[in-house]
Parts: C-alpha cells; sequence; structure tokens
C-alpha cells in the first residue's frame, strides 16, 4: 500500500502552460506539504496544510498554487510555466503529534521546455 | 550564509568501512534534528530523529548532536553497498518547518 502517492511522475511541458500536481496520502495525517528539489538537490519547503488550513507559505511565486479538498489530497496548481520551474516536486505528509517525521511521496519531475 | 551547510561529496568508501556525514547550522533555535536518506529518483525517507542535543543508535547507524557547536553527524558502521544514496541532515525549530541541508552522496563500493 502507498502511503503517500503523486501523480503524474513525470511532467513535460511548454513554458507559458498551466499544469497540476495531485497527492494523496493514506496515512491518516493531518498535515501535508510541498517541497521543492533543484537540480543540485536542495529541498526546499513551499507550502504547507493542516486539517485543510494552510499554515506555511514560503516565498513562492503567486504562480504557484497549493489547494486541499480534504486532509488527504493537497494538489499543487501552477499557472504560466517557467523554465527556471523544473525541479522535483515532492508531496509529504506528517502527524505533528507523533514528531516532525515526514513521509515523502516519489516525486513529480517537471520539465518545462 | 545558508541556514544549514552540508558538504555535497561525493564520498566514496570501500565496504564495510565507517561512514561519518557531518552538517553544520547557524540557527541555535533549532530543536529537532533528522537524518533522510534518498536512493536515486526516489523521495526521500527518514533514518534517524533526534530532540535536542545527545547520540542516538539504530543499529549500524548512530546520530549525534552537538547544539553547542551548531554540529550533527551521523556515523554508519559496516557500511554496504545498500547504503549508497545521498543524505540529508534536516532540522526544525518546531517540529513543522524543517530545513534541509544540500544532501551528501555517497557511494559504497564493494
Amino acid at each position: 500500500d502507498t502511503a503517500v502517492s503523486q501523480t503524474p511522475k513525470y511532467l513535460v511541458t511548454q513554458m507559458g502552460n498551466d499544469k497540476s500536481i495531485k497527492c494523496e496520502q493514506n496515512l491518516g495525517h493531518d498535515t501535508m506539504y510541498w517541497y521543492k528539489q533543484d537540480s543540485k538537490k536542495f529541498l526546499k519547503i513551499m507550502f504547507s496544510y493542516n486539517n485543510k488550513e494552510l499554515i506555511i507559505n514560503e516565498t513562492v511565486p503567486n504562480r504557484f498554487s497549493p489547494k486541499s479538498p480534504d486532509k488527504a489530497h493537497l494538489n499543487l496548481h501552477i499557472n504560466s510555466l517557467e523554465l527556471g520551474d523544473s525541479a522535483v516536486y515532492f508531496c509529504a505528509s506528517s502527524q505533528l503529534a507523533g514528531g516532525p517525521y515526514l513521509y515523502f511521496g516519489p516525486g513529480t519531475r517537471l520539465t518545462v521546455l | 550564509q545558508k541556514e544549514v551547510e552540508q558538504d555535497p561529496g561525493p564520498l566514496s568508501v570501500p565496504e564495510g568501512a565507517i561512514v561519518s556525514l557531518n552538517c553544520t547550522y547557524s540557527n541555535s533555535a533549532f530543536q529537532y534534528f533528522m537524518w533522510y536518506r534518498q536512493y536515486s529518483r526516489k523521495g526521500p525517507e527518514l533514518l534517524m530523529y533526534t530532540y535536542s542535543s545527545g547520540n542516538k543508535e539504530d543499529g549500524r547507524f548512530t546520530a549525534q548532536v552537538d547544539k553547542s557547536s551548531k554540529y550533527i553527524s551521523l556515523f554508519i558502521r559496516d557500511s554496504q553497498p545498500s547504503d549508497s544514496a545521498t543524505y540529508l541532515c534536516a532540522m526544525s525549530e518546531d517540529g513543522n518547518k524543517l530545513v534541509f541541508g544540500a544532501g551528501t552522496i555517497l557511494r559504497v563500493k564493494s
């Protein structure tokens, strides 16, 4: 059983397009995250939701908009894609009461041409 | 200066060697310290977690935190080729927002 799943796994698109990445967790966790990992493997938090409420919003362009329809899902929509958006995007979840353990999804490799 | 500094390597060792991986940090408010392992084309997975200072051991892995020096370490004993991966240190003030190091690439040669 996959704990944190993401779709799609790979996404290749043209500059200027709009795309979405979906994430689902079946761990019963309250908190979900989006992280971006650049080409140098540096992993940086973008957003965090707790029970569908946005609690962390790092300095991310407005073109990125997360949406959490329920506490098991956190989607990421990106408008007007730019070359610099190319990266691997990881969804993660945690149950804060149990400590800062993050369970990561397999990642979505986004390539903007 | 980055909040968390980690040598990216790569670090190449023979099978059976003891591996030492390290991170330094500048934020004295960090209370939670973690090591994640990331295999190629996979998501990171939690390896070790320590709250505040001290040592923690789990099998072949030992994590050490020295808050006075703002320095954390991960030791791997009897390293195996299956340990070849990128090791990411991560830290947090409140357990919610994690700040990651850049990751150290480890290669264990058989």
